[in-house]
């Protein structure tokens, strides 16, 4: 099993163009997340999905959305990137609403 | 906003010593978990202590949780320069997703 896997690893934006993320994981988990995380502020929660075809927002939703189409993959879009959302993002699944969370290698996005 | 904080902020100490963070949160949780995550990587799933439970053991780890006061330490004994990283604790309040502290980085000298 690969676990969860994210791409793209690396990305250079420049300000206002827009970008996915993808983040697929094998191991059949109902609940995803994806989080960003910046110098001194710990994991912030963006969206998070609790099964195929629904997303809720977290606590730093604004600027990013997210699709849930598939049960394997958990897509995060910024429409039009900002210098603000230059972090690295995490995305992580789990089985069951209160267990253990798997986490991707994360993706380092940096918008100029 | 973030629901546990980890005390200290940094922690360094030398190979065969014993490391002990602490964690500190808000509402009432679930469970409470730990995680490492080393320089560019993502976390890794340490230990997850139940609410009913007091103390954890796993391998050279242990885990106390004091719901009462609302704190959690996580103890690493006889540290290797391999435990080097950043400590993470984290809380299931809501049943929605872990909410995470800020973080203690650890680092191990030989």
């Amino acid at each position: 099993n690969a676990g969860v896997t994210q791409t793209p690893k690396f990305r250079v934006l420049k300000t206002g163009q827009s970008m996915t993320l993808l983040c697929a994981q094998d191991m059949n988990h109902e609940y995803m997340y994806w989080y960003r995380q910046d110098p001194g502020m710990g994991l912030r929660l963006i969206h998070y999905s609790v099964g195929e075809g629904t997303t809720a927002k977290g606590e730093v939703p604004d600027g990013y959305n997210v699709s849930r189409l598939k049960k394997q993959n958990f897509l995060l879009g910024l429409e039009s990137a900002a210098p603000s959302q230059t972090s690295v993002y995490f995305c992580a699944s789990r089985r069951t609403p209160t267990g253990t969370q798997y986490f991707g290698p994360g993706t380092r996005l940096l918008v100029l | 906003s973030q629901q546990g904080e980890e005390d200290p902020q940094a922690l360094s100490i030398q190979e065969g010593e014993n490391a002990t963070m602490n964690c500190s949160y808000k509402t009432s949780i679930n469970n409470l978990q730990w995680y490492r995550q080393n320089s560019g990587r993502g976390l890794v799933h340490l230990i997850l202590i139940r609410s009913n439970e007091r103390e954890k053991h796993s391998g050279r780890l242990r885990v106390t949780l004091d719901t009462s006061k609302k704190s959690s330490s996580l103890l690493i004994t006889a540290s290797r320069a391999a435990d080097t990283a950043s400590y993470f604790c984290a809380t299931d309040a809501e049943e929605t997703a872990l909410i995470f502290g800020k973080g203690t980085t650890l680092s191990v000298s030989s």
